[in-house]
């Protein structure tokens, strides 16, 4: 089944400690991206990648990092996190010149 | 950068009315128009898009209309049913060009029996 994984499903954590969250396709779409959703906010853009090796910010890079290694991998690290990045997170894949995203099922993080 | 504004924020509606959800864009290089749908508790899903050299496509009960002179596109749902509730995004795309992209901050929908 053509999907886009992401693990954990939920996340409780606490301020400081470092934490990736996985994400994998298996559609072999090139382009990749990382959203965070907030009430009122919509989905906002954190990261994303056109290429392996090629990653770029979004809106709201502050506080994240990324990298692509693989065509298939897409993995969001937080290297201190704090309260202010509670959020759901979506990772997402679409083909070049293709269609629109296919989303993954969403990470429920808590920062304490 | 990119700025994408939809309107109405919320709309509420009978079962078997209308509903239109506009999204304009400020990008005149954008040239893919994707709508999403997220239900409750769920992640959002494409539902329907139009390419730039196409005015209207239509699915079934829905639609999406392209006016890439004024910038704007709508998604267009007749007989409208309870399971259209939901939360609809748009997010224009220019193809070939930067994947940075932007979303409106979403339509809620209502339809009520």
């Amino acid at each position: 089944e053509a999907q886009v994984t992401q693990n954990p499903r939920y996340l409780i954590t606490v301020t400081g400690k470092k934490l990736t969250v996985t994400c994998s396709q298996n559609m072999n779409h090139e382009y990749m991206s990382w959203y965070r959703q907030d009430p009122g906010l919509g989905l906002r853009q954190i990261y994303y990648s056109m290429n392996v090796e090629v990653t770029d910010k979004g809106d709201v890079p502050e506080g994240y990092k990324v990298s692509r290694k693989e065509k298939r991998n897409f993995p969001l690290i937080l290297e201190s996190p704090s309260p202010n990045q509670t959020s759901l997170y979506f990772c997402a894949s679409r083909r070049v010149a293709g269609y629109g995203y296919t989303f993954g099922s969403g990470t429920r993080l808590t920062v304490v | 950068g990119e700025n994408v504004e939809q309107h109405p924020s919320t709309l509420s509606v009978q079962e078997g009315d209308s509903a239109v959800i506009k999204c304009t864009y400020s990008d005149s290089a954008s040239n893919y128009f994707p709508w999403y749908k997220q239900e409750l508790g769920k992640r959002p899903q494409l539902i329907i898009d139009i390419r730039s050299n196409v005015g209207e496509k239509k699915d079934q009960r829905i639609a999406v209309t392209l006016n890439k002179t004024a910038k704007h596109f709508s998604l267009h749902i007749t007989e409208t049913q309870p399971e259209d509730s939901a939360v609809y995004f748009c997010a224009p795309i220019t193809q070939g060009g930067s994947e940075k992209l932007v979303f409106g901050k979403g339509t809620k929908l209502t339809v009520n029996p």
